[in-house]
């Protein structure tokens, strides 16, 4: 079935690196997404990965996509206390501009 | 206009009472999607919207669920008799053709 997975929760501290994994499960999926929640607020758009793609880096943010394994990962670098938030992966389904999304990973960023 | 507004931001009604929530989507965009979102929980697909008509209905969850779109602009989620678990964030969002979505702030429903 259409199911994108992530862990719950990834605390980490003020300047250290965030790993925040996501699996999804159409691998004609055309892109794949990473989306940032803050509270009380909507989604926002961080970034895009295109699917013939293995990397994608955005200035602190790097996005690898491993195909074979489906598997996706944002990377944050030098992680400050705003970047605090729920961060949800989603996947195009192919042929639809249906997306689905992951349960989101809350990331606590401690000072 | 600028951004997706969504409106109201909050909603309090009582249970078996019926409530309306409006979209107003980025002009110009094609598509409309309406998701729900429970308390600690990710995005549930409502239906989504292709100019003013719905190909994707799949994710309402009964029948007291019902949205429209008209003038390939405004789109309206109803919900009739409310139910307590119908409490949830419900966020809209629209895309140029389906490509990167751009949701609005939600709407809180809360129903007592």
């Amino acid at each position: 079935g259409e199911d994108v997975e992530q862990s719950l929760f990834l605390s980490v501290r003020e300047g250290d690196s965030s790993v925040i994994n996501c699996t999804y499960t159409d691998s004609s999926s055309t892109y794949l997404y990473w989306y940032k929640q803050e509270p009380g607020a909507g989604l926002q758009l961080l970034t895009y990965i295109f699917s013939n793609m293995d990397m994608k880096q955005d200035q602190r943010l790097t996005v690898l996509l491993n195909k074979k394994d489906k598997h996706l990962s944002l990377r944050i670098a030098d992680t400050q206390t705003g970047d605090s938030a729920i961060y949800f992966c989603a996947e195009s389904l192919s042929g639809t501009y249906k997306y689905i999304f992951g349960t989101g990973t809350r990331l606590k960023v401690l000072a | 206009g600028a951004g997706v507004s969504q409106s109201p931001s909050n909603k309090v009604t009582e249970k078996g009472k019926d409530v309306e929530l409006r979209c107003d989507p980025i002009s110009g965009h094609t598509a409309l999607y309406w998701y729900r979102q429970r308390l600690g929980q990710g995005l549930e697909f409502l239906i989504y919207f292709q100019g003013n008509s719905a190909p994707d209905k799949s994710g309402l969850p009964s029948d007291r669920f019902s949205a429209e779109r008209t003038g390939e602009s405004v789109s309206t989620l109803t919900i009739q008799r409310t139910q307590q678990e119908d409490s949830a964030v419900y966020l809209c969002a629209s895309s140029l053709e389906g490509h990167g979505y751009t949701f609005g702030s939600g709407t809180r429903l809360t129903v007592v």
